[in-house]
């Protein structure tokens, strides 16, 4: 079936460093690719999303290339900043963007220190 | 504009309890996912309704475990005899047909 891993935490790093989360993804079909952020006693929040291979999806200085040929969709910052500092899922969408059922990586925390 | 609204934040239940947790999906969203995240884990999908309808409930367990969205009034999740495994975090998300998914922020649920 359809799953998704991502490297496991936690990730800690310095302000102003290159961030780097895995994720791989195992699919039948053409699922869109997500990432979800989820601060502390919070629900998630999308960060970003792409729809078919060689999309890039980018928001808050966040960006992930859907990579078909590698089954990758790794996240990547240029410069961390303390408020970063969060769990970050990976998940695909199954039933090609007719639905919501995702699939969730098990979580990467990013811990960043001043 | 309120986001998805779930309620109570944290639930406490002794083994063998009910726990019933609600979830007010956005203004204008039909569509209601329930996500179940265990310790350490990411979330798993258990159901997906849309008004009255069940669409969707793969990842219900097959016991104890129910799910309603009514015509008025918030979607509920109900845990029947709930025992220590079902402690964990319950998230609801909401969309509008090809929209994203919001979550709320979830329930705590811990049975001693």
């Amino acid at each position: 079936g359809n799953s998704v891993t991502q490297m496991e935490g936690p990730v800690t790093l310095s302000e102003e460093a290159f961030l780097t989360i895995n994720c791989t993804y195992t699919a039948t079909g053409y699922p869109s690719l997500f990432w979800y952020v989820q601060y502390p006693g919070e629900g998630l929040q999308l960060l970003l999303k792409a729809t078919k291979a060689d999309d890039k999806g980018s928001n808050k200085g966040f960006e992930a290339t859907y990579r078909k040929e590698t089954t990758s969709f790794h996240l990547e910052k240029g410069s961390v900043q303390v408020s970063d500092s969060a769990v970050y899922f990976c998940a695909l969408s199954e039933g090609g963007g007719a639905t919501n059922k995702l699939i969730f990586g098990t979580g990467t925390l990013l811990a960043v220190q001043p | 504009n309120a986001g998805v609204m779930q309620n109570p934040r944290h639930l406490v239940r002794r083994r063998g309890q009910e726990a019933r947790l609600r979830c007010s999906p956005m203004k204008g969203h039909s569509h209601v996912y329930w996500y179940r995240q265990l310790p350490e884990e990411g979330l798993k999908f258990m159901v997906y309704l849309q008004k009255e309808n069940i669409i969707d409930e793969s990842g219900m367990p097959k016991e104890r475990f129910s799910a309603e969205f009514p015509k008025e009034g918030p979607s509920i999740l109900r845990i029947q005899q709930v025992v220590r495994g079902d402690s964990a975090a319950y998230f609801c998300a909401s969309s509008s047909p090809n929209s994203p998914l919001h979550f709320g922020n979830g329930t705590r649920l811990t049975v001693t």
